[in-house]
């Protein structure tokens, strides 16, 4: 069936450093690829999304490219600031109408 | 003005109880699930439902069982309480045509059984 795999961490950074976190997928056919942030204390929300190949999404500072010869999703920022700490999912929608998530990936930005 | 809310935030009840977590949406839409998050943040889909009627019903105890009197709420009541019952629970809800891909998931209920 259809499966993300992600970077689990907890990851903690200094404010202003780079950000990669990465997604890959499998599935059958072409899925709609997502990232979604949960902030502490709050549920989920999208944070951006891909729906084709080569496609790139990009929102607060956050892109990422949907890559399929390397079935990846991989989530960047060039500069994190203390209010990107947060647990970030990458997810994928294929032929189930299901959303399936990965893991998620705790990010702790220090000042 | 809150997009999907769900209530209680916080519940913390005994083994063996039975409990209800209400969830509500007033975006029109068709379709809303129940999630669950463990400790470590693993975020499962229970169910979903479609219009009133269960489309996605993932390997859950038949202690959970949903109920959606409209499509505007879904309703999760939970049987025979266990520890590992221990969770945070979201409802979320999604439209349809190309908005059926976003989910808007509401702020999630505690649940902690003793």
């Amino acid at each position: 069936g259809d499966s993300v795999t992600q970077m689990e961490g907890p990851v903690t950074l200094s404010e202003e450093a780079f950000l990669t976190i990465n997604c890959t997928y499998t599935a059958t056919g072409y899925p709609s690829l997502f990232w979604y942030v949960q902030y502490p204390g709050e549920g989920l929300q999208l944070l951006l999304k891909a729906t084709k190949a080569d496609d790139k999404g990009s929102n607060k500072g956050f892109e990422a490219t949907y890559r399929k010869e390397t079935t990846s999703f991989h989530l960047e920022k060039g500069s994190v600031q203390v209010s990107d700490s947060a647990v970030y999912f990458c997810a994928l929608k294929g032929g189930s109408e299901k959303l399936v998530f990965g893991k998620g990936m705790k990010l702790t930005v220090n000042p | 003005d809150t997009a999907v809310s769900q209530t209680p935030k916080y519940l913390v009840t005994q083994m063996g109880n039975d409990k209800s977590i209400k969830c509500e949406q007033n975006l029109g839409h068709d379709t809303m699930y129940w999630y669950k998050q463990d400790s470590k943040k693993f975020l499962k889909i229970m169910f979903s439902y479609n219009n009133k009627e269960l489309i996605i019903n993932e390997t859950v105890p038949n202690r959970f069982s949903p109920k959606s009197p409209d499509k505007a709420h879904l309703n999760l009541h939970i049987n025979s309480l266990e520890l590992g019952d221990s969770a945070v629970y979201f409802c979320a809800s999604t439209g349809r045509g190309a908005t059926n891909e976003k989910l808007f998931f509401g702020s999630g209920t505690q649940l902690s059984v003793l």
